[in-house]
């Protein structure tokens, strides 16, 4: 099956600086690649994702970059907010009906004021 | 909020009780899907429902059984509960080739 590993498990940076969470995947048949941000006592919600006919994707602050060759996918935030500090998950999938994810172990990011 | 609704939110059980736990969403979704949540390990998949009428196994799916009763629920039950079955439990759904929204758990311990 797909293993997803993801660097670092924990990462502080100070306010307005940038933060880079980084994945490897395991499978070349996975075509979906999605980060969800977890905060404390709820479920994870989708922030951005990536399909693999796409080698990059933004949306305001967040940005999701997609090597398929390396088998690599990263998250990128600028200009970090305080209310950026969670937990974020990345995950590979193959698109199907029903797109069963395999998770990575998770990032706490912590956006120091 | 329209979403996906997990009960119980909390639960504690003994060694060999049995429990059900709920999940309904109302974005009528075909898929839904249940995953375990443990410190260090990120999310797992136990069971996973494609569509209506239909449930498949996932990564870890020992100790646990699922029953599909309609499109909108979808449930999970542990027979006979062990302390290894401690863990955050999340249900997600999601409409075909569509991103899995998630729900904020039932947490669960086993003594």
């Amino acid at each position: 099956g797909e293993n997803v590993e993801q660097h670092p498990s924990t990462l502080s940076v100070q306010e307005g600086d940038s933060a880079v969470i980084k994945c490897t995947y395991s499978d070349s048949a996975s075509n979906y690649f999605p980060w969800y941000k977890q905060e404390l006592g709820k479920g994870p919600q989708l922030i951005i994702d990536i399909r693999s006919n796409v080698g990059e994707k933004k949306d305001q602050r967040i940005a999701v970059t997609l090597n398929k060759t390396a088998k690599h996918f990263s998250l990128h935030i600028t200009e970090t907010q305080p209310e950026d500090s969670a937990v974020y998950f990345c995950a590979a999938s193959k698109i199907s009906g029903a797109n069963n994810l395999f998770f990575g172990t998770g990032t706490r990011l912590t956006v120091i004021p | 909020n329209a979403g996906v609704t997990q009960t119980p939110k909390f639960q504690v059980l003994k060694t060999g009780q049995s429990m059900t736990l709920q999940c309904a969403q109302d974005m009528n979704h075909n898929s839904m899907y249940w995953y375990r949540q443990d410190p260090g390990m990120g999310l797992r998949l136990i069971y996973y429902s494609a569509s209506e009428g239909t449930t498949d196994k996932g990564e870890v799916p020992n100790g646990y059984n699922v029953s599909r009763l309609n499109k909108r629920e979808f449930s999970l039950r542990l027979e006979s509960a062990a302390p290894s079955q401690t863990s955050v439990y999340f249900c997600a759904s999601s409409g075909r080739n569509q991103p899995q929204h998630f729900g904020d758990g039932t947490r669960l311990s086993i003594l």
